[in-house]
């Protein structure tokens, strides 16, 4: 099977633009999630999309949202960027029948706002 | 908000030598601890996930015990080779919960030929 793939791998943007990034998880799985990693943090989790619906958010604005799709390939969307949106953004996909809910990640997406 | 610790933050290894490291997380609400390894430029790679008071789980040259109790596990790399190197991150899982998984900073592992 193919892993869980994400585009674009490197991304540059200016303050104040939007940006939309891509995931689509390994064949089967249905739950997506979303994760930021800037400098000196561990992941922070952003948001899990599991059949086309927002299960969990984590503790990020409003200018971070996302949707899935009925393939379950998900997109996030960052509006009105800023400097601290800098960072390495992974998504991760499952399903209820994996074990133990076994998460795959993507490569990221390196984001980078001037 | 959750937190889960890991030390050390780095760690030079001679070749050949074992090694190990720890990842604490809260004693409550717990589903699940997972372990990856993640090497520059790739994706995280799931290692082990840990649901069981005193499990203990290998693969290879790589294991890892679990306390859920005082809520800590171990990892534990027997005779390192350079292809360790990595970055090891562990995750608390508190089984769907509104935070994902709640990871650690992780412990960069270098090992010096």
């Amino acid at each position: 099977k193919a892993g869980v793939t994400q585009t674009p791998r490197y991304l540059i943007k200016t303050r104040g633009q939007q940006v939309t990034l891509s995931c689509s998880p390994i064949s089967g799985h249905r739950s997506v999630s979303w994760y930021q990693q800037t400098p000196g943090q561990g992941l922070q989790f952003l948001f899990e999309y599991f059949s086309e619906t927002q299960r969990n958010k984590g503790n990020f604005p409003g200018r971070f949202s996302g949707r899935q799709f009925s393939n379950s390939r998900s997109e996030m969307n960052v509006s009105t960027l800023e400097l601290g949106d800098s960072a390495l953004y992974l998504c991760a996909s499952t399903d209820p029948g994996l074990e133990n809910n076994e998460q795959f990640f993507g490569p990221g997406t390196r984001l980078t706002v001037l | 908000i959750l937190n889960v610790e890991q030390s050390p933050q780095s760690l030079h290894v001679q070749e050949g030598d074992s090694t190990n490291f720890t990842c604490s997380f809260p004693s409550s609400n717990f589903y699940a601890l997972h372990w990856y390894r993640w090497e520059t430029a790739k994706s995280p790679e799931a290692l082990f996930v840990m649901t069981l008071n005193g499990d203990e789980k290998k693969k290879g040259r790589i294991s890892a015990t679990l306390n859920t109790k005082e809520g800590y596990s171990y990892l534990y790399i027997k005779g390192s080779q350079p292809e360790d190197s990595a970055t090891y991150l562990c995750a608390f899982d508190s089984g769907g919960g509104a935070d994902g998984l709640t990871f650690g900073k992780g412990t960069h592992l270098i090992i010096q030929p």
